[in-house]
Parts: C-alpha cells; structure tokens; sequence
C-alpha cells in the first residue's frame, strides 16, 4: 500500500541553524500537507499546498517558514532560523485531490533544537 | 472560539470490553468528523470519517456516531483487543482542507 514517507526520522539542531524536512507524498496526490505536534499537545495544522503554492497557513507559519516541491515527488519544509519552541514532530500528509476528506500522515520527524 | 475536546484522561478497560471515547465540538458545524489513530511518536492513521447526515458508521470492530445537536461523536470499539492500544484523535475541518484535531484520548487494553 503507498505511504507518505519522510526523512530524516530525527534531526538535532543548533537554534538559529536552518533546517529542511523532506517528504514523498503519495505518488498521484496533489494535495499536500505540514501538521506539527509539540510533545505531550495535539496535532496543529501549518500549511497546505496545492498546484504549487500555498492554499492555507496558520499563525504558527509565519516568514521562518517555508514549502516547496522542488521536484515531481518530493515536499520540503524549510525553518529558516530554528527557535528552542520549533522543538516537535513534524508530519507531512498528502490527500488525493482538494476535494478528498482523507488525509494520509507520514512517520514524522523529530526536530531538536538545543 | 471554536473548541474540540476529548477526555483528556486515559481509557483503561479490559480485553473483550467495548471501549467507548467521547469527541465534542463547539462553534464548529462540521460537515464531516474524523478518528484517527496515533501510536507513540508515529503519524496519526486515517480510521473512520462519518458525515453530518449520517448518524452511525461501522467497519469491523469499529463503530461512530455522530449527533449534530449534541455536537458530539462518540468512537467505540467492540471486543477490544491489547493492540487496540494507542491514542485516538476526532478531527474536523472547519473550512478548507485543514484538520483541526482534538487532543487525543489515550486508550489502553488490559489483558
């Protein structure tokens, strides 16, 4: 069955370092997704993404983010200059189109930031 | 401000019990609701979706209902099983695509 994969499963870094979590989405999916959970919190909604720009984003995207599809397969979140609070598990989600309920979570990553 | 909660508390019960958890809503009027699935430091997985103009939905062990008065959904689990256990999120969309979910209630099935 196809999945959502991610990578790196865990990133640890220095705050004020750039990070770049990378996802594949589900291969015909055109519809793409960052969610956040801060340990111990529930899952937040950051952005979502559809023939190549933003279609929505909440108060927590603010200018040190930002997405992109460099390519026909993957998603990329960037954190321009990581702040101790950026510390949370990162899932990327992918839907098949902009009208599908489903929405299908990869593994996440666990970012750090010391 | 729009609100959705679920017990905070964890859900204790016994194998072969059915296991009830309660999802309410407050200035939402959701088209649809969702049950997802989280395990530890995993991504939620996608269990049931029920619709505003359906009151009951099934699928296998798993059974969601949702009254729009209320503005509550509640998720069972019948003859519950220790692989049962994990933390189940409801989610809803409030416009647009994105999840709002609740904080999870964290179900543990005890032999």
């Amino acid at each position: 069955e196809p999945e959502v994969t991610q990578t790196p499963s865990h990133q640890v870094t220095q705050m004020g370092q750039e990070v770049i979590l990378r996802c594949v989405p589900i291969s015909n999916h055109l519809y793409f997704y960052w969610y956040r959970q801060i340990l111990g919190q529930k899952v937040e909604f950051l952005v979502s993404f559809y023939n190549n720009e933003i279609s929505e984003k909440s108060e927590i995207f603010d200018d040190q983010f930002s997405v992109e599809r460099p390519d026909g397969s993957n998603f990329t979140l960037k954190i321009r200059s990581t702040k101790l609070e950026d510390s949370a598990m990162y899932f990327c989600a992918s839907s098949i189109n902009r009208d599908s309920e489903t929405q299908y979570f990869g593994p996440g990553t666990r970012l750090l930031v010391l | 401000s729009q609100k959705i909660e679920q017990n905070s508390e964890a859900l204790n019960i016994q194998e072969g019990k059915t296991a009830t958890l309660t999802c309410n809503y407050t200035n939402y009027s959701p088209a649809y609701l969702q049950w997802y699935r989280q395990d530890p430091g995993r991504g939620p997985v996608f269990l049931l979706l029920i619709r505003e103009n359906e009151k009951e939905k099934r699928k296998e062990r798993l059974k969601v209902t949702f009254d729009t008065t209320l503005k509550q959904s509640l998720f069972h689990i019948t003859a519950s099983q220790p692989a049962d256990s994990a933390t189940y999120l409801c989610a809803v969309t409030g416009g647009g695509n994105k999840l709002t979910f609740g904080t999870g209630t964290q179900l543990k099935v005890e032999l």
